[in-house]
């Protein structure tokens, strides 16, 4: 089945101690990206990569950190996390065409992140 | 910059009645825009594009360049109907700019 996963699912951490969110792809999408989601705020984009070994910010990458190693993985680092980063976080792919039109991202089922 | 706004957070309705959700972008180039719905409890899933012109799930959405709009809209909801809608923008190097949602509750 295609699909985008995402571990864990739920964690609770406190501040400082540093974490990582796995996200992998088994679609042989180029790009993959995280978003947050937050209440009033909708879904933000934290990075984006457009393909192994790239990656970009997005509209809110302080205090994350990413990589691209293989195409398939693309983990969510927090570096010491802390309690403004309590959020749900989603990590989406998409394959990467020259035609824009057929755009569409698949997404992960999310991680709620707790930090105290 | 690209935005992408949906003025209304909550939109309730009553099962039958039509439903608008609005969605206005301000962008230079040429727009791709998307309905992206998040059903309960589910990940988000894309609903429709305005390039294709489809009509999914009796939703249809019209892109207007001249007002920058992109509303959703179905002449009779459903209580299926009822979950978050997100609007996005395609902003360039596949970047997606998400509107805050709106919540559609359809009540029996």
């Amino acid at each position: 089945e295609a699909q985008v996963t995402q571990n864990p699912r739920y964690l609770i951490t406190v501040t400082g101690k540093k974490l990582t969110v796995t996200c992998s792809q088994n679609m042989n999408h180029e790009y993959m990206s995280w978003y947050r989601q937050d209440p009033g705020l909708g879904l933000r984009q934290i990075y984006y990569s457009m393909n192994v070994e790239v990656t970009d910010k997005g509209d809110v990458p302080e205090g994350y950190k990413v990589s691209r190693k293989e195409k398939r993985n693309f983990p969510l680092i927090l570096e010491s996390p802390s309690p403004n980063q309590t959020s749900l976080y989603f990590c989406a792919s998409s394959p990467y065409l020259p035609q824009r039109a057929l755009y569409e991202q698949y997404f992960g089922p999310g991680t709620r992140l707790t930090v105290t | 910059a690209q935005r992408v706004t949906q003025p209304e957070k909550l939109l309730s309705v009553f099962k039958g009645a039509p439903v608008e959700l609005k969605c206005n972008y301000s962008y230079s180039g040429s727009p791709e825009l998307f309905w992206y719905v998040q059903y309960s409890r589910q990940r988000l899933q894309l609903l429709l594009r305005h390039i294709s012109r489809e009509s999914i799930k009796g939703f249809t959405a019209d892109l207007n360049k001249g007002e920058t709009s992109f509303h959703l809209k179905k002449p009779f909801a459903q209580e299926e109907d009822s979950a978050m809608y997100y609007c996005a923008l395609n902003s360039g190097y596949s970047t997606l700019t998400f509107g805050k949602g709106t919540m559609l509750l359809v009540s029996p």
